[in-house]
């Protein structure tokens, strides 16, 4: 089956850095890499996904590339603010498929 | 207003109790999915299904149970065999072809 490795565990960075997320896979034929936000005590959100037929897609301040070659994607956060502080999941999966296999998760802390 | 409810949002258990964890939604989607987040390991699957009256085990089922009589419910009981179940509980649903999931709120249980 599917097995997803997330780095960092924590993550701390000032206020306005960036962020970076990296997550590796071992299905090659998972071509589907969603990323959820999970506030504290609240459920995880999607907040961006990308299908393996596109290397890189943006969304205002977040962005994720994918390399299927090395099976390893990322999670870009730019100008980050406090509350970009939370813990986010990748995931991995097949859209012929039935279930994602999700990462350890990445607690983010940004400081002001 | 569409969504995915679980309840109860907090539950204590008794040694040697079954307890049943409701997930419905209204989101008209085929496949849902019960997930056990403990603190850093992420999120990992215990059963889903994709299609009323069928489901599958997913990667931590035993001690566990579920059924899928309609579309819009799919609950899970937490039997006495499971040795450790206190844990944070997700259920989530998804339209069929493995889009990005949605998540309830999640059950916090707690055995006493």
């Amino acid at each position: 089956g599917e097995n997803v490795e997330q780095h960092p565990s924590t993550l701390s960075v000032q206020e306005g850095d960036s962020a970076v997320i990296k997550c590796t896979y071992s299905d090659s034929a998972s071509n589907y890499f969603p990323w959820y936000k999970q506030e504290l005590g609240k459920r995880p959100q999607l907040i961006i996904d990308i299908r393996s037929n596109v290397g890189e897609k943006k969304d205002q301040r977040i962005a994720v590339t994918l390399n299927k070659t090395a099976k390893h994607f990322s999670l870009h956060i730019t100008e980050t603010q406090p509350e970009d502080s939370a813990v986010y999941f990748c995931a991995a999966g097949r859209t012929s498929g039935s279930r994602l296999t999700f990462g350890e998760g990445t607690q983010l802390t940004v400081n002001p | 207003d569409g969504g995915i409810t679980q309840s109860p949002k907090y539950l204590f258990r008794k040694e040697g109790q079954n307890v049943t964890l409701s997930c419905e939604q209204n989101l008209n989607h085929d496949a849902m999915y019960w997930y056990r987040q403990d603190p850093g390991q992420g999120l990992r699957l215990i059963y889903y299904s994709q299609i009323v009256n069928d489901f599958q085990k997913g990667d931590i089922a035993e001690g566990y149970s579920v059924s899928r009589e309609k579309k819009e419910s799919f609950p899970l009981t937490v039997t006495s065999a499971q040795k450790n179940p206190t844990a944070f509980y997700l259920c989530a649903s998804s339209e069929g072809g493995l889009y990005g999931y949605t998540f309830g709120s999640g059950t916090r249980l707690t055995v006493v």
